[in-house]
């Protein structure tokens, strides 16, 4: 089945407390992004990467960390979390970037930081 | 910054009654996508729209692309409990840097049965 995931679906954790959520996808896509999802603020996206080892920052990128070393994978890592990075997470991929494509959403990941 | 404002944003009706959403900006994209999010998921594409004027259907859902691409527009005829859920544009811009997705704050619908 085509799919992205992700994990952890639920963390809590405190600030200052380095954490990685990780993402992978089996449809060979090229490119990946990571979204955070805020009431009334829609998706905005925080990095995104075109392909292996080419990554670039999105519209939130502060804070956040990614890395592409395969293609499947695209971690998103936050080395100092604090409190206003609680926020609903999501992983997309796609074919590629460009107008017609879809973007395939993993199941999300909601962040707590205390 | 780009920016697509959705309107309204919560929407609660009785099923059997059509509802539509409005996605607007000041700025021009080159396509407009349609998702759908139900809790505990991420979105679903339902549906792209590239040209202006456009219109398509996908069973009781119907959504139009404004003729200068700035805005569209998603109707659902008789709306089931199914429909329930939130709904979110996001427009391409092939001018901003790296062919940008930009989203919408979203709509949340609810259909009572």
């Amino acid at each position: 089945e085509a799919q992205v995931t992700q994990n952890p679906r639920y963390l809590i954790t405190v600030t200052g407390k380095k954490l990685t959520v990780t993402c992978s996808q089996n449809m060979n896509h090229e490119y990946m992004s990571w979204y955070r999802q805020d009431p009334g603020l829609g998706l905005r996206q925080i990095y995104y990467s075109m392909n292996v080892e080419v990554t670039d920052k999105g519209d939130v990128p502060e804070g956040y960390k990614v890395s592409r070393k395969e293609k499947r994978n695209f971690p998103l890592i936050l080395e100092s979390p604090s409190p206003n990075q609680t926020s609903l997470y999501f992983c997309a991929s796609s074919f590629s970037k460009t107008v017609y494509y879809e973007q395939y959403f993993g199941p999300g990941t909601r962040l707590t930081v205390t | 910054t780009q920016l697509l404002e959705q309107s309204p944003q919560f929407l609660s009706i009785q099923e059997g009654e059509n509802l539509t959403v409005y996605c607007n900006s000041s700025s021009v994209f080159s396509s407009l996508q349609w998702y759908r999010q139900e809790p505990g998921e991420g979105p679903v594409l339902l549906v792209t729209v590239v040209t202006g004027g456009e219109v398509k259907k996908l069973k009781r859902l119907t959504f139009q692309f404004g003729d200068a691409r700035k805005d569209s527009s998603l109707h659902i005829t008789a709306a089931q409990p199914g429909d329930t859920g939130l709904y979110l544009c996001a427009g391409y811009s092939t001018k901003a840097a790296g062919n940008k997705l930009t989203f919408g704050g979203g709509t949340r619908v609810l259909v009572k049965p």
